[in-house]
Protein backbone atom coordinates (compact mmCIF):
# COMPACT_ATOMS: atom_id res chain seq x y z
CA UNK A 1 0.00 0.00 0.00
CA UNK A 2 1.38 3.91 -1.01
CA UNK A 3 2.34 5.69 2.11
CA UNK A 4 1.35 9.44 2.11
CA UNK A 5 3.89 11.78 4.22
CA UNK A 6 2.92 15.06 6.07
CA UNK A 7 4.92 17.26 8.09
CA UNK A 8 4.32 16.04 11.78
CA UNK A 9 4.08 18.96 13.08
CA UNK A 10 4.09 22.66 11.97
CA UNK A 11 4.19 26.13 13.61
CA UNK A 12 2.75 29.57 12.54
CA UNK A 13 2.35 32.92 13.88
CA UNK A 14 -0.78 34.99 13.90
CA UNK A 15 -1.52 36.68 10.98
CA UNK A 16 1.25 34.98 8.95
CA UNK A 17 1.25 32.72 6.15
CA UNK A 18 2.52 28.68 6.41
CA UNK A 19 2.03 25.58 3.81
CA UNK A 20 1.26 22.19 4.41
CA UNK A 21 2.80 19.42 2.37
CA UNK A 22 1.79 15.95 1.33
CA UNK A 23 3.92 13.72 -0.80
CA UNK A 24 3.53 9.98 -2.33
CA UNK A 25 5.79 7.01 -1.93
CA UNK A 26 4.76 6.00 -5.19
CA UNK A 27 6.24 9.14 -7.19
CA UNK A 28 4.95 12.69 -8.39
CA UNK A 29 1.45 13.70 -6.98
CA UNK A 30 -0.23 14.80 -9.92
CA UNK A 31 -4.85 15.86 -10.20
CA UNK A 32 -5.12 11.99 -10.84
CA UNK A 33 -4.49 11.65 -6.95
CA UNK A 34 -7.63 13.60 -6.53
CA UNK A 35 -5.62 14.99 -3.61
CA UNK A 36 -8.48 16.09 -0.39
CA UNK A 37 -7.53 17.94 2.64
CA UNK A 38 -9.46 17.77 6.32
CA UNK A 39 -9.47 19.82 9.37
CA UNK A 40 -9.73 18.63 12.98
CA UNK A 41 -9.86 20.03 15.55
CA UNK A 42 -9.35 18.02 19.09
CA UNK A 43 -12.75 16.42 20.31
CA UNK A 44 -14.26 16.95 16.98
CA UNK A 45 -14.86 15.05 13.99
CA UNK A 46 -13.03 16.39 10.56
CA UNK A 47 -14.15 18.76 7.66
CA UNK A 48 -13.28 18.06 4.30
CA UNK A 49 -11.79 21.87 3.34
CA UNK A 50 -10.36 21.10 -0.07
CA UNK A 51 -11.21 18.40 -3.04
CA UNK A 52 -9.50 17.72 -6.04
CA UNK A 53 -6.40 19.51 -5.37
CA UNK A 54 -7.39 22.84 -5.48
CA UNK A 55 -11.43 23.05 -4.61
CA UNK A 56 -13.04 24.44 -2.09
CA UNK A 57 -16.05 24.07 -0.51
CA UNK A 58 -18.60 26.63 0.66
CA UNK A 59 -17.85 26.56 4.38
CA UNK A 60 -13.76 26.84 3.40
CA UNK A 61 -12.50 29.84 4.71
CA UNK A 62 -11.06 31.73 1.76
CA UNK A 63 -7.91 31.95 3.55
CA UNK A 64 -6.88 28.18 2.97
CA UNK A 65 -5.84 27.32 -0.74
CA UNK A 66 -4.85 23.60 -2.22
CA UNK A 67 -2.30 23.27 -5.04
CA UNK A 68 0.10 20.82 -6.40
CA UNK A 69 3.57 22.26 -6.31
CA UNK A 70 7.17 20.51 -7.12
CA UNK A 71 5.49 16.93 -7.07
CA UNK A 72 3.76 16.90 -3.82
CA UNK A 73 0.25 18.48 -2.72
CA UNK A 74 -0.22 21.46 -0.55
CA UNK A 75 -2.77 23.66 2.06
CA UNK A 76 -1.41 27.26 1.95
CA UNK A 77 -3.19 29.39 5.15
CA UNK A 78 -2.75 33.34 4.58
CA UNK A 79 -3.25 35.51 7.43
CA UNK A 80 -3.33 32.24 10.01
CA UNK A 81 -6.14 33.00 12.93
CA UNK A 82 -6.18 30.98 16.18
CA UNK A 83 -9.14 29.30 15.33
CA UNK A 84 -7.14 27.61 12.81
CA UNK A 85 -4.78 25.30 15.40
CA UNK A 86 -5.78 21.96 14.02
CA UNK A 87 -4.70 18.49 13.12
CA UNK A 88 -5.12 18.87 9.08
CA UNK A 89 -5.13 15.44 7.38
CA UNK A 90 -4.58 15.13 3.15
CA UNK A 91 -6.10 12.17 1.44
CA UNK A 92 -5.01 10.70 -1.91
CA UNK A 93 -6.86 8.27 -4.39
CA UNK A 94 -4.82 5.27 -5.59
CA UNK A 95 -7.59 3.83 -8.01
CA UNK A 96 -9.99 3.28 -6.33
CA UNK A 97 -8.32 3.12 -2.86
CA UNK A 98 -7.84 6.04 -0.44
CA UNK A 99 -4.84 6.55 1.91
CA UNK A 100 -4.57 9.60 4.38
CA UNK A 101 -1.26 11.17 5.33
CA UNK A 102 -0.30 10.28 9.02
CA UNK A 103 -1.75 14.49 9.88
CA UNK A 104 0.18 17.45 10.10
CA UNK A 105 -0.47 19.09 13.90
CA UNK A 106 -0.23 22.95 13.05
CA UNK A 107 0.20 25.69 16.16
CA UNK A 108 -0.91 28.73 16.09
CA UNK A 109 1.57 30.74 18.06
CA UNK B 1 -29.28 20.36 7.01
CA UNK B 2 -27.46 17.42 6.08
CA UNK B 3 -26.82 15.30 8.82
CA UNK B 4 -25.41 11.50 9.56
CA UNK B 5 -25.64 9.72 13.07
CA UNK B 6 -23.55 6.81 13.56
CA UNK B 7 -24.89 4.07 16.24
CA UNK B 8 -23.59 0.51 17.28
CA UNK B 9 -19.82 0.97 18.66
CA UNK B 10 -19.45 -0.38 22.16
CA UNK B 11 -17.01 -3.48 23.48
CA UNK B 12 -16.77 -6.23 21.63
CA UNK B 13 -14.08 -9.43 22.21
CA UNK B 14 -11.18 -10.36 19.79
CA UNK B 15 -12.56 -12.28 17.00
CA UNK B 16 -16.46 -10.65 18.03
CA UNK B 17 -18.65 -9.33 15.25
CA UNK B 18 -20.29 -5.73 15.21
CA UNK B 19 -22.65 -3.87 12.88
CA UNK B 20 -22.18 0.14 12.37
CA UNK B 21 -25.07 2.24 11.47
CA UNK B 22 -25.11 5.45 9.59
CA UNK B 23 -28.67 6.91 9.18
CA UNK B 24 -28.68 10.07 7.52
CA UNK B 25 -31.68 13.34 6.73
CA UNK B 26 -30.88 16.54 4.79
CA UNK B 27 -29.60 14.75 1.13
CA UNK B 28 -30.28 12.26 -1.70
CA UNK B 29 -28.55 9.40 -0.30
CA UNK B 30 -29.49 7.23 -2.77
CA UNK B 31 -26.95 9.34 -5.60
CA UNK B 32 -24.07 9.46 -3.00
CA UNK B 33 -21.05 7.47 -1.76
CA UNK B 34 -20.63 6.51 1.50
CA UNK B 35 -17.72 6.59 3.23
CA UNK B 36 -16.41 4.90 6.52
CA UNK B 37 -12.81 5.85 8.16
CA UNK B 38 -11.64 5.02 11.62
CA UNK B 39 -9.31 6.92 14.38
CA UNK B 40 -7.50 5.13 16.60
CA UNK B 41 -7.37 7.13 19.93
CA UNK B 42 -4.46 10.03 19.45
CA UNK B 43 -3.47 8.56 15.91
CA UNK B 44 -4.35 10.22 12.48
CA UNK B 45 -7.28 9.12 9.95
CA UNK B 46 -7.57 5.97 8.48
CA UNK B 47 -9.96 5.26 5.47
CA UNK B 48 -11.78 2.26 5.97
CA UNK B 49 -13.31 1.73 2.83
CA UNK B 50 -16.33 2.81 0.55
CA UNK B 51 -19.66 2.29 -1.21
CA UNK B 52 -21.14 3.64 -4.15
CA UNK B 53 -24.54 4.35 -5.51
CA UNK B 54 -27.10 2.56 -7.54
CA UNK B 55 -26.64 4.12 -10.77
CA UNK B 56 -22.52 2.82 -10.42
CA UNK B 57 -24.00 -0.16 -8.82
CA UNK B 58 -23.18 -0.35 -5.70
CA UNK B 59 -19.46 -1.24 -6.28
CA UNK B 60 -17.18 -1.71 -2.48
CA UNK B 61 -13.98 -1.39 -1.62
CA UNK B 62 -11.91 -1.79 1.05
CA UNK B 63 -8.16 -0.65 2.94
CA UNK B 64 -5.79 -3.79 2.75
CA UNK B 65 -6.11 -3.69 6.63
CA UNK B 66 -9.93 -4.55 7.11
CA UNK B 67 -10.86 -6.10 3.79
CA UNK B 68 -12.30 -9.71 4.08
CA UNK B 69 -13.36 -8.82 7.51
CA UNK B 70 -15.50 -5.70 7.40
CA UNK B 71 -18.43 -5.20 5.02
CA UNK B 72 -20.53 -2.16 3.91
CA UNK B 73 -23.51 -2.11 2.46
CA UNK B 74 -26.58 0.59 2.42
CA UNK B 75 -30.00 0.93 2.73
CA UNK B 76 -31.23 3.51 -0.03
CA UNK B 77 -35.01 2.97 1.65
CA UNK B 78 -34.17 4.04 5.51
CA UNK B 79 -31.27 6.73 3.96
CA UNK B 80 -28.80 4.39 6.06
CA UNK B 81 -25.29 3.43 5.37
CA UNK B 82 -23.82 -0.02 7.34
CA UNK B 83 -20.18 -1.57 8.16
CA UNK B 84 -20.48 -4.90 8.98
CA UNK B 85 -16.93 -5.71 11.12
CA UNK B 86 -16.01 -9.36 11.50
CA UNK B 87 -12.88 -11.19 13.64
CA UNK B 88 -12.45 -8.18 15.14
CA UNK B 89 -8.74 -7.77 16.54
CA UNK B 90 -7.60 -5.28 19.28
CA UNK B 91 -6.16 -2.99 16.62
CA UNK B 92 -9.62 -2.29 15.02
CA UNK B 93 -10.71 -0.59 18.52
CA UNK B 94 -10.92 3.26 17.52
CA UNK B 95 -13.85 5.92 16.16
CA UNK B 96 -15.42 4.67 13.41
CA UNK B 97 -17.06 7.55 11.10
CA UNK B 98 -18.86 7.90 8.35
CA UNK B 99 -18.65 10.15 5.57
CA UNK B 100 -21.17 11.57 2.62
CA UNK B 101 -19.42 12.74 -1.08
CA UNK B 102 -20.88 14.18 -3.79
CA UNK B 103 -18.10 16.44 -5.98
CA UNK B 104 -20.45 16.76 -8.68
CA UNK B 105 -23.17 18.05 -6.16
CA UNK B 106 -20.40 19.88 -3.62
CA UNK B 107 -21.66 17.70 -0.88
CA UNK B 108 -19.40 16.71 1.76
CA UNK B 109 -20.63 15.87 5.13
CA UNK B 110 -19.20 13.59 8.47
CA UNK B 111 -20.86 12.30 11.01
CA UNK B 112 -19.90 12.63 15.08
CA UNK B 113 -18.23 9.05 15.17
CA UNK B 114 -19.07 6.04 16.94
CA UNK B 115 -16.33 4.42 19.83
CA UNK B 116 -15.20 0.25 19.09
CA UNK B 117 -13.57 -1.07 21.40
CA UNK B 118 -11.81 -4.73 21.09
CA UNK B 119 -10.60 -6.20 24.62
CA UNK B 120 -11.39 -9.27 26.42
Amino acid sequence: QAVVTQEPSLTVSPGGTVTLTCGSSTGAVTSGHYPYWFQQKPGQAPRTLIYDATKKHSWTPARFSGSLFGGKAALTLSGAQPEDEADYYCLFFYSAVRVFGGGTKLTVL
Amino acid sequence: EVQLVESGGGLVQPGGSLKLSCATSGFTFSDSTMHWVRQASGKGLEWVGRIRSKPNSYPTIYAASVNGRFTISRDDSTNTAYLQMNSLKTEDTAIYYCRVEDTIKKLDSWGQGTLVTVSS
